[in-house]
């Protein structure tokens, strides 16, 4: 049973650039979350989706945006990129109806 | 959103229980208990969760107060592959629109 899938595992960018991070989530469930860790820090929500839309929403500014599609699997985008972008980003994916999350691995994200 | 207060870190002899404390005295009476632990920062692995009653698993125990303002994970026999940081976590919101705060952390040693 495969787990939350997240893809790349890194990436380097440069400031200003566009970045599209992928998740696929764990069988059987329907609403994925995004998070945001920075070095020594625990994750931060960014948001969640559930149905194909953004149900909530954590404190990040309108360049963090995403998807979700018919198969449940997401993507996170993040456009002009900041130095301050740099992180941990990690997909957490869980059902509707509650009980746990599973998070994936992360992809970390350099900008340069 | 509910925060959460552990402690920065703490060590455990092998074989021994670990127990973990966390303050979250700002609970509402609707929002649950999570514990992650995350390894050299890898993605965070989901341990237990709580709301009002006791619980255990085949990881650890969770005792919460009766009210509700602190908590307590038990690995009743930590082993060297539980050094992590574990996280306490308050999840707001419901279903399809939840979020996990996380904190900090503490950060445990297990050591021979």
């Amino acid at each position: 049973d495969a787990g939350v899938t997240q893809s790349p595992t890194h990436l380097i960018k440069t400031r200003g650039q566009q970045v599209t991070l992928r998740c696929s989530p764990k069988s059987g469930h329907d609403t994925v979350s995004w998070y945001q860790q920075a070095l020594g820090q625990g994750p931060q929500f960014i948001f969640q989706y559930y149905e194909e839309e953004e149900r909530q929403r954590g404190n990040f500014p309108d360049r963090f945006s995403g998807h979700q599609f018919p198969n449940y699997s997401s993507e996170l985008n993040v456009n002009a990129l900041l130095l301050g972008d740099s992180a941990l980003y990690l997909c957490a994916s869980s059902l509707a109806q509650g009980g746990g999350y599973t998070f994936g691995s992360g992809t970390r994200l350099t900008v340069v | 959103d509910a925060k959460t207060t552990q402690p920065t870190s703490m060590d455990c002899a092998e074989g021994r229980a670990a127990n973990l404390p966390c303050n979250h005295s700002t609970i509402s009476g609707n929002e649950y208990v999570y514990w992650y632990r995350q390894i050299h920062s890898q993605g965070p692995q989901y341990i237990i969760h709580g709301l009002k009653n006791n619980e255990t698993n085949e990881m650890a125990s969770l005792i919460i107060t009766e009210d509700r303002k602190s908590s307590t994970l038990i690995l009743p026999h930590a082993t060297l592959r539980d050094t992590a940081v574990y996280y306490c976590i308050v999840r707001s919101g419901t279903g399809t629109a939840s979020k996990l705060t996380f904190g900090t952390g503490t950060r445990l040693q297990v050591t021979l």
